[in-house]
């Protein structure tokens, strides 16, 4: 199988602290990871696409200064809130990318997510 | 720009009756349509991976099957366990797609016993 852990899985944090969120591929390489957030009875939201090695590419309206996400190895992505306010209380979840083929679209493997709940 | 609608966007069965669930799509060049549980509180949990047109793939009570616009995940004889939700998404290979899932909203299935 494919596994994709996330830590924490549950974070509160106060008005205007940061807070790190780590995405690890346990069993197998990802040159390419995903950031999503999730609203309540809502599909996923991509945020922002995270290359190993290189900065990452985030979707329109996503503020690259507030969400920082570094890809620092090809199995460990990490997304830090930075001055989190009560409005960035949301589920994220990652995911990363399996190579199937050259021609064919890589399956994306999801972390259990994690709750971040701003006081 | 790519597109996914699912429908019904809820459906309830009774334990042992069986349905499909339909996923419709619009994309620049299709290289992959993938289906997803995701439970409440929960990562999405890939279930299946199709490619091309007439295509087809099974686990368990559930089978995808794929047209060049829609794709089908047929549930035979479902079990209270089988409730979730169920995410469709589609990866294109036009401009700044390339690479990306587009999801649609997801069908919530309940299964009575």
């Amino acid at each position: 199988g494919a596994v994709v852990s996330q830590h924490p899985s549950w974070v509160i944090c106060k008005s205007g602290t940061s807070v790190k969120i780590e995405c690890r591929s346990l069993d197998f390489q990802a040159t390419t990871m995903f950031w999503y957030r999730q609203f309540p009875k809502q599909s996923l939201m991509l945020m922002a696409t995270s290359n190993e090695g290189s900065k990452a590419t985030y979707e329109q309206g996503v503020e690259k200064d507030k969400f920082l996400i570094n890809h620092a190895s090809l199995t460990l992505s990490t997304l830090t809130v930075t001055s989190a306010h009560p409005e960035d209380s949301s589920f994220y979840i990652c995911s990363a990318r399996r190579t199937s083929g050259f021609l064919r679209a890589e399956t994306q493997y999801f972390g259990p997510g994690t709750r971040l709940l701003v006081l | 720009e790519d597109q996914v609608t699912q429908s019904p966007e809820a459906l309830r069965l009774q334990e042992g009756e069986s349905s499909s669930l339909n996923c419709s799509y619009t994309v620049s060049g299709l290289r992959g349509l993938f289906w997803y549980r995701q439970d409440p509180g929960k990562g999405p949990e890939f279930l299946f991976t199709l490619y091309s047109a007439g295509e087809e793939k099974e686990k368990e009570r559930l089978k995808a099957t794929l047209t060049k616009k829609e794709s089908f995940l047929h549930i035979t004889a479902p079990k209270p366990e089988d409730s979730a939700t169920y995410l469709c998404a589609v990866a294109g290979a036009g401009g700044t797609s390339y690479g990306k899932l587009t999801f649609g909203q997801g069908t919530i299935l309940t299964v009575h016993p």
